[in-house]
């Protein structure tokens, strides 16, 4: 199983302010998803990369896979209490298996 | 279109009891897959399900099992608990076993006291 190194743990900050975590691997992913989950949910897709160097945008959030495919990053941009959650990345476990393995996420806190 | 809906939310039970959860998967999809989440950790995959067979196991215990049924749904099946079995246990469906999209319900929050 193919593993995945997320940092940092935790992050608190304050609304407004910009930040980025980061989904590391010694592997190499054909893909890598990043989800968010709210305290009492499951994760929500946010956003599958697939190609090494991609830079995909969703409004305020962008998400880069970088060129090695080994590690992926996430930066918020003016980051809103809404934003508050834990942070996932996935990737495949490997061995022809395109189940998804996460690492142990960011939890963010936004404080207005 | 309706998502993925897991019950019961809640439960309590006592070391060395048996319980099973259950899950409706997103209408259309036929792979389920079951994930342990344990507190301040991210989910660990216990298996997936696809057209009522399973398609892989990650690295838990035998008396963890489950089942598939024709229309999809899944049940999650832990005998002789042990108290590091609290968790979250979440289902997530997808189209099919290669697709990249997981649709995750809210989870069990399992307490085994």
């Amino acid at each position: 199983t193919q593993l995945l190194e997320q940092s940092p743990q935790f992050l608190s900050i304050q609304e407004g302010e910009n930040l980025t975590v980061y989904c590391n691997s010694s592997s190499v992913f054909s893909s890598l998803q990043w989800y968010r989950q709210e305290p009492g949910e499951g994760p929500v897709l946010l956003v599958t990369v697939v190609t090494g160097g991609e830079v995909k945008k969703l409004k305020r959030l962008t998400f880069q896979f970088g060129d090695a495919r080994k590690d992926s990053s996430l930066h918020i941009t003016a980051a809103q209490p809404g934003d508050t959650g834990l942070y996932l990345c996935a990737g495949p476990r490997g061995g022809g298996s395109y189940i998804p393995t996460f690492g142990r996420g960011t939890s963010l806190i936004v404080h207005p | 279109e309706t998502g993925v809906t897991q019950s019961p939310t809640h439960l309590i039970k006592t070391r060395g009891q048996q319980v099973t959860l259950r899950c409706s998967s997103q209408s259309g999809h036929n792979t389920v897959s079951w994930y342990q989440q344990a507190l301040g950790q991210g989910p660990q995959f216990i298996f997936q399900y696809y057209r009522e067979e399973e398609n892989g196991r990650g690295n838990f215990p035998p008396r963890f099992s489950g089942l598939q049924f024709p229309n999809y749904s899944s049940e999650l099946n832990v005998n002789a608990l042990e108290l590091d079995d609290s968790a979250l246990y979440l289902c997530a469906s997808s189209l099919v076993p290669g697709n990249y999209g997981y649709t995750f319900g809210s989870g069990t929050r399992l307490t085994v006291v």
